[in-house]
Protein backbone atom coordinates (compact mmCIF):
# COMPACT_ATOMS: atom_id res chain seq x y z
CA UNK A 1 0.00 0.00 0.00
CA UNK A 2 1.19 3.24 -0.61
CA UNK A 3 2.00 5.86 2.07
CA UNK A 4 3.08 9.75 2.20
CA UNK A 5 5.25 11.31 5.19
CA UNK A 6 5.90 14.80 6.07
CA UNK A 7 8.25 16.11 8.11
CA UNK A 8 8.70 17.81 9.99
CA UNK A 9 5.42 18.02 11.45
CA UNK A 10 5.88 21.73 13.51
CA UNK A 11 8.11 24.25 13.05
CA UNK A 12 8.83 27.32 14.13
CA UNK A 13 11.02 29.47 12.55
CA UNK A 14 11.92 33.39 12.65
CA UNK A 15 11.38 35.88 9.80
CA UNK A 16 14.89 35.52 7.43
CA UNK A 17 15.57 32.30 8.34
CA UNK A 18 15.93 29.47 5.42
CA UNK A 19 13.01 26.86 5.48
CA UNK A 20 13.26 22.99 4.21
CA UNK A 21 10.34 20.94 4.56
CA UNK A 22 10.22 17.18 2.79
CA UNK A 23 7.58 14.70 1.78
CA UNK A 24 8.38 11.34 1.00
CA UNK A 25 5.59 8.86 -1.01
CA UNK A 26 6.37 5.25 -0.27
CA UNK A 27 4.47 2.42 -2.67
CA UNK A 28 4.19 3.99 -5.99
CA UNK A 29 6.31 5.07 -9.18
CA UNK A 30 6.27 8.08 -10.93
CA UNK A 31 3.50 10.36 -9.34
CA UNK A 32 2.05 13.62 -9.77
CA UNK A 33 3.41 15.34 -6.64
CA UNK A 34 1.56 18.84 -4.81
CA UNK A 35 2.15 21.13 -2.56
CA UNK A 36 -0.71 23.08 -0.71
CA UNK A 37 -0.88 25.76 1.73
CA UNK A 38 -3.21 26.38 3.78
CA UNK A 39 -3.96 29.73 5.64
CA UNK A 40 -5.97 30.08 8.78
CA UNK A 41 -9.11 30.92 6.75
CA UNK A 42 -9.37 27.73 5.91
CA UNK A 43 -8.95 27.10 1.87
CA UNK A 44 -6.15 25.33 0.48
CA UNK A 45 -3.85 27.41 -2.40
CA UNK A 46 -1.87 24.67 -4.58
CA UNK A 47 1.51 26.26 -4.69
CA UNK A 48 3.74 23.77 -6.72
CA UNK A 49 3.20 20.31 -8.25
CA UNK A 50 5.70 17.81 -10.33
CA UNK A 51 5.12 15.73 -12.90
CA UNK A 52 8.27 13.86 -12.64
CA UNK A 53 11.91 14.14 -11.44
CA UNK A 54 13.30 17.61 -11.76
CA UNK A 55 10.22 18.97 -13.39
CA UNK A 56 8.40 21.97 -10.99
CA UNK A 57 5.44 23.92 -12.34
CA UNK A 58 4.55 27.12 -10.13
CA UNK A 59 0.90 28.29 -9.22
CA UNK A 60 1.64 31.11 -7.19
CA UNK A 61 4.42 33.85 -7.39
CA UNK A 62 6.06 33.64 -3.85
CA UNK A 63 8.93 33.27 -1.57
CA UNK A 64 8.81 29.49 -1.28
CA UNK A 65 10.18 27.14 -4.26
CA UNK A 66 9.90 23.30 -4.57
CA UNK A 67 12.30 21.20 -5.72
CA UNK A 68 12.20 17.19 -6.96
CA UNK A 69 15.14 15.36 -6.93
CA UNK A 70 13.95 11.74 -6.53
CA UNK A 71 10.84 9.99 -7.81
CA UNK A 72 9.07 10.07 -4.72
CA UNK A 73 10.62 12.96 -2.81
CA UNK A 74 9.19 16.70 -2.58
CA UNK A 75 11.15 19.69 -1.08
CA UNK A 76 9.64 23.07 -0.56
CA UNK A 77 12.76 25.87 0.09
CA UNK A 78 12.51 29.23 1.12
CA UNK A 79 15.95 31.26 1.49
CA UNK A 80 14.41 33.80 3.68
CA UNK A 81 11.40 32.97 5.51
CA UNK A 82 8.20 35.74 6.02
CA UNK A 83 5.83 36.32 8.56
CA UNK A 84 2.66 35.56 5.34
CA UNK A 85 4.41 32.54 4.91
CA UNK A 86 2.43 30.95 8.08
CA UNK A 87 0.52 28.16 7.78
CA UNK A 88 -0.17 24.31 7.48
CA UNK A 89 1.56 22.95 4.37
CA UNK A 90 0.10 20.03 2.82
CA UNK A 91 1.88 17.42 0.49
CA UNK A 92 0.04 15.04 -1.86
CA UNK A 93 0.37 12.84 -4.59
CA UNK A 94 -1.84 11.73 -7.06
CA UNK A 95 -2.70 8.10 -7.87
CA UNK A 96 -3.55 7.12 -11.58
CA UNK A 97 -7.31 6.48 -12.26
CA UNK A 98 -9.98 9.79 -11.34
CA UNK A 99 -7.22 11.56 -10.81
CA UNK A 100 -7.80 11.58 -6.66
CA UNK A 101 -5.16 13.31 -4.48
CA UNK A 102 -4.50 11.82 -0.84
CA UNK A 103 -2.71 14.00 1.57
CA UNK A 104 -0.01 13.67 3.95
CA UNK A 105 -0.49 14.90 7.51
CA UNK A 106 1.07 18.15 6.62
CA UNK A 107 3.14 20.38 8.88
CA UNK A 108 2.72 23.24 11.03
CA UNK A 109 4.84 26.36 10.41
CA UNK A 110 5.25 29.58 12.30
CA UNK A 111 6.98 32.42 11.25
CA UNK A 112 7.83 34.44 13.95
CA UNK B 1 -13.67 30.99 -13.38
CA UNK B 2 -12.46 27.83 -11.14
CA UNK B 3 -14.09 28.92 -7.93
CA UNK B 4 -15.95 26.34 -5.64
CA UNK B 5 -17.74 27.44 -2.89
CA UNK B 6 -19.85 26.07 0.45
CA UNK B 7 -20.96 27.07 3.43
CA UNK B 8 -18.51 27.48 6.30
CA UNK B 9 -20.66 25.94 9.47
CA UNK B 10 -22.90 23.19 9.77
CA UNK B 11 -24.58 22.37 13.07
CA UNK B 12 -26.69 19.14 13.64
CA UNK B 13 -27.66 16.59 16.30
CA UNK B 14 -26.10 13.07 16.50
CA UNK B 15 -28.29 10.46 14.48
CA UNK B 16 -29.89 13.31 12.40
CA UNK B 17 -28.55 13.45 8.59
CA UNK B 18 -26.58 16.14 6.87
CA UNK B 19 -26.32 18.09 4.10
CA UNK B 20 -23.10 19.89 2.96
CA UNK B 21 -23.68 21.83 -0.23
CA UNK B 22 -21.30 22.81 -2.88
CA UNK B 23 -21.32 25.17 -6.29
CA UNK B 24 -18.32 24.72 -9.04
CA UNK B 25 -18.72 26.84 -12.00
CA UNK B 26 -15.89 24.91 -13.97
CA UNK B 27 -18.90 22.92 -16.28
CA UNK B 28 -15.85 20.72 -17.82
CA UNK B 29 -15.07 19.20 -14.43
CA UNK B 30 -14.82 15.31 -15.01
CA UNK B 31 -14.41 14.30 -11.64
CA UNK B 32 -15.65 15.62 -8.08
CA UNK B 33 -14.50 14.75 -4.70
CA UNK B 34 -15.69 14.99 -0.82
CA UNK B 35 -13.00 14.91 1.05
CA UNK B 36 -12.54 15.17 5.44
CA UNK B 37 -9.95 17.21 7.50
CA UNK B 38 -9.89 16.53 11.70
CA UNK B 39 -8.39 19.11 13.38
CA UNK B 40 -4.30 19.09 13.10
CA UNK B 41 -4.29 16.69 10.31
CA UNK B 42 -4.08 16.34 6.34
CA UNK B 43 -7.40 15.81 4.27
CA UNK B 44 -9.07 12.17 4.13
CA UNK B 45 -10.13 11.40 0.62
CA UNK B 46 -14.08 10.07 1.53
CA UNK B 47 -15.96 9.61 -1.96
CA UNK B 48 -15.69 10.79 -5.53
CA UNK B 49 -18.13 11.06 -8.61
CA UNK B 50 -17.25 11.14 -12.26
CA UNK B 51 -19.37 13.66 -13.76
CA UNK B 52 -21.77 11.87 -16.24
CA UNK B 53 -22.91 9.59 -12.66
CA UNK B 54 -26.46 11.54 -10.93
CA UNK B 55 -25.95 9.84 -7.68
CA UNK B 56 -23.75 7.72 -5.84
CA UNK B 57 -23.93 5.81 -2.63
CA UNK B 58 -20.92 4.62 0.12
CA UNK B 59 -22.16 3.23 3.17
CA UNK B 60 -23.54 6.44 5.09
CA UNK B 61 -21.88 8.62 2.65
CA UNK B 62 -24.71 9.66 -0.62
CA UNK B 63 -23.16 11.95 -2.75
CA UNK B 64 -25.76 13.80 -5.68
CA UNK B 65 -24.39 16.04 -8.68
CA UNK B 66 -26.76 18.23 -10.41
CA UNK B 67 -24.55 18.91 -13.59
CA UNK B 68 -27.05 21.86 -14.68
CA UNK B 69 -26.72 23.50 -11.45
CA UNK B 70 -23.11 22.80 -10.90
CA UNK B 71 -24.21 21.58 -7.56
CA UNK B 72 -23.04 18.91 -5.77
CA UNK B 73 -23.75 17.78 -2.00
CA UNK B 74 -22.56 15.22 0.17
CA UNK B 75 -25.35 13.81 2.71
CA UNK B 76 -24.13 11.85 5.92
CA UNK B 77 -26.83 9.44 7.10
CA UNK B 78 -26.84 9.24 10.91
CA UNK B 79 -24.11 11.42 12.22
CA UNK B 80 -22.05 10.65 14.62
CA UNK B 81 -19.75 13.07 17.01
CA UNK B 82 -17.09 11.30 14.99
CA UNK B 83 -17.62 13.02 11.70
CA UNK B 84 -17.11 16.75 13.42
CA UNK B 85 -14.92 17.65 10.75
CA UNK B 86 -14.06 20.49 8.35
CA UNK B 87 -15.24 18.97 4.77
CA UNK B 88 -13.96 20.28 1.59
CA UNK B 89 -15.50 19.63 -2.38
CA UNK B 90 -13.14 19.87 -4.96
CA UNK B 91 -13.16 19.30 -8.93
CA UNK B 92 -10.81 18.18 -11.29
CA UNK B 93 -9.74 21.14 -13.62
CA UNK B 94 -8.46 21.44 -17.07
CA UNK B 95 -4.61 22.09 -17.44
CA UNK B 96 -1.67 20.31 -17.19
CA UNK B 97 -0.74 18.75 -13.59
CA UNK B 98 -4.53 17.07 -13.09
CA UNK B 99 -4.83 19.74 -10.85
CA UNK B 100 -7.71 19.72 -8.11
CA UNK B 101 -9.31 23.10 -6.98
CA UNK B 102 -11.20 23.08 -3.06
CA UNK B 103 -13.63 24.89 -1.95
CA UNK B 104 -13.10 27.01 1.65
CA UNK B 105 -14.59 23.70 3.29
CA UNK B 106 -17.38 23.57 5.45
CA UNK B 107 -17.60 23.20 9.34
CA UNK B 108 -19.36 20.38 10.52
CA UNK B 109 -20.08 20.20 14.22
CA UNK B 110 -22.04 16.91 15.49
CA UNK B 111 -24.21 18.02 19.05
CA UNK B 112 -25.56 15.47 21.22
Amino acid sequence: SQTIHQWPATLVQPVGSPLSLECTVEGTSNPNLYWYRQAAGRGLQLLFYSVGIGQISSEVPQNLSASRPQDRQFILSSKKLLLSDSGFYLCAWRKTGPYEQYFGPGTRLTVT
Amino acid sequence: GEDVEQSLFLSVREGDSSVINCTYTDSSSTYLYWYKQEPGAGLQLLTYIFSNMDMKQDQRLTVLLNKKDKHLSLRIADTQTGDSAIYFCAEKIGGGGNKLTFGTGTQLKVEL
